[in-house]
């Protein structure tokens, strides 16, 4: 099975801090995105990424940046930290896909980032 | 880019059914149902990738209607392990980017 790993299940920061999320993907996929999760708003994408160096946009990009030096590991940075990234943040992976292709994506637990 | 999924919230007593639609204001493809138990990563339940096509998961299967750009999940004489926060999702533009929908969240009890 898939396994994605997620480096923190629980973070507290303090605003203005830098910090990184860090996930680990075991499957050799493509894709990797990081979404952020909210009540009533579902899972909106910040950024994803579908080879090693390369990154696009998503939704909610600001405040973010990411980095994916290696197939394996996304990283998903908050340069400087607010108290509305409070939030939980989920990473994905996936085999590479088209509009119409049967490639699931695999979840991490995610990281609850509190912001104060 | 957002799907937008309703009901936002529907409690259910035991076996009774529900309905969860996910409408686009995009050109939907393909369309996933994934399912979040509370504290839990959400987990995939199934792909619709025609137009027309329904498709069943024992006692929960889904519709796609690709020119109303819409897909309904159904969920039938529902149990208390049902319960959690639906989510539709689909690839848009050359595909790999990955939209989720606004979530319903599902509350069965007994």
């Amino acid at each position: 099975d898939v396994k994605v790993t997620q480096s923190s299940r629980y973070l507290v920061k303090r605003t203005g801090e830098k910090v990184f999320l860090e996930c680990v993907q075991d499957m050799d996929h493509e894709n990797m995105f990081w979404y952020r999760q909210d009540p009533g708003l579902g899972l909106r994408l910040i950024y994803f990424s579908y080879d090693v160096k390369m990154k696009e946009k998503g939704d909610i990009p600001e405040g973010y940046s990411v980095s994916r030096e290696k197939k394996e590991r996304f990283s998903l940075i908050l340069e400087s930290a607010s108290t509305n990234q409070t939030s939980m943040y989920l990473c994905a992976s996936s085999l590479i896909q088209g509009r119409r292709t049967n490639e699931k994506l695999f979840f991490g637990s995610g990281t609850q980032l509190s912001v104060l | 880019q957002q799907p937008v999924q309703s009901p936002q919230a529907v409690i259910l007593r035991e076996g009774e059914d529900a309905v969860i639609n996910c409408s686009s204001s995009k050109a939907l493809y393909s369309v996933h149902w994934y399912r979040q138990k509370h504290g839990e990563a959400p987990v995939f339940l199934m792909i619709l990738l025609k137009g027309g096509e329904q498709k069943g998961h024992e006692k929960i299967s889904a519709s796609f209607n690709e020119k109303k750009q819409q897909s309904s999940l159904y969920l039938t004489a529902s149990q208390l392990s049902y319960s959690g926060t639906y989510f539709c999702g689909t690839p848009v533009n050359t595909g790999n980017q990955f939209y989720f929908g606004t979530g319903t969240s599902l509350t069965v009890i007994p």
